[in-house]
């Protein structure tokens, strides 16, 4: 069965440090993978998502991600974060092959991110 | 302006009553879904909907309903069956199984 998993429930990191968050995923075939932010009471918007090719995909708002089979990872990254990037970040893998009882995406429990000054 | 419409922001339910969350669409997607968040559980799904008049089930379905009559709203009722209702509810269009869902901001739903 497909899963998601994001190690971390909580980080906080410094305006201007980097950062790196964590997404492992299990899925047998290659996987379709997502990552969402969230803001308080809000919708989930898509910051950048990998479905072939280079396994180094840029976003938006200065995110990118690297997709690593060997390790089924697809981890978030970024240089230097903004006190605005404090959100809850979601990770999220869709089937290539939407045949059997599966048309949707699975998600990671989440990681919220916390901005110090 | 395109996007997705979900209303309303807010919403309270009595015991033993119904409620319908609204989904409305201009995107032209032919593809809906159903999420439901509850905090530390990330988003699950409950209904999803692949073309006008044909709807499956998620993972969650039970003491949930839904219908999609028409290409632009997928509306989710909220049953009396449904002993645990309050939670932030999502629904979410993509126009091919393989493309990112765009998500509406949500209706939260809370008991009386």
């Amino acid at each position: 069965a497909q899963s998601v998993t994001q190690p971390d429930i909580h980080i906080t990191v410094s305006e201007g440090a980097s950062l790196e968050l964590r997404c492992n995923y299990s899925y047998g075939a290659t996987p379709y993978l997502f990552w969402y932010v969230q803001s308080p009471g809000q919708g989930l918007q898509l910051l950048l998502k990998y479905f072939s090719g280079d396994t180094l995909v840029q976003g938006i708002k200065g995110f990118e991600a690297e997709f690593k089979r060997s390790q089924s990872s697809f981890n978030l990254r970024k240089p230097s974060v903004h006190w605005s990037d404090a959100a809850e970040y979601f990770c999220a893998v869709g089937a290539m092959n939407y045949g059997g009882s599966q048309g949707n995406l699975i998600f990671g429990k989440g990681t919220k991110l916390s901005v110090k000054p | 302006d395109g996007g997705i419409t979900q209303s309303p922001k807010y919403l309270f339910r009595k015991e033993g009553q119904n409620v319908t969350l609204s989904c409305e669409q201009n995107l032209n997607h032919d593809a809906m879904y159903w999420y439901r968040q509850d905090p530390g559980q990330g988003l699950r799904l409950i209904y999803y909907s692949q073309i006008v008049n044909d709807f499956q089930k998620g993972d969650i379905a039970e003491g949930y309903s839904v219908s999609r009559e028409k290409k632009e709203s997928f509306p989710l009722t909220v049953t009396s069956a449904q002993k645990n209702p309050t939670a932030f509810y999502l629904c979410a269009t993509s126009d091919r199984r393989d493309q990112p869902q765009h998500f509406g901001d949500g209706t939260r739903l809370s008991i009386l």
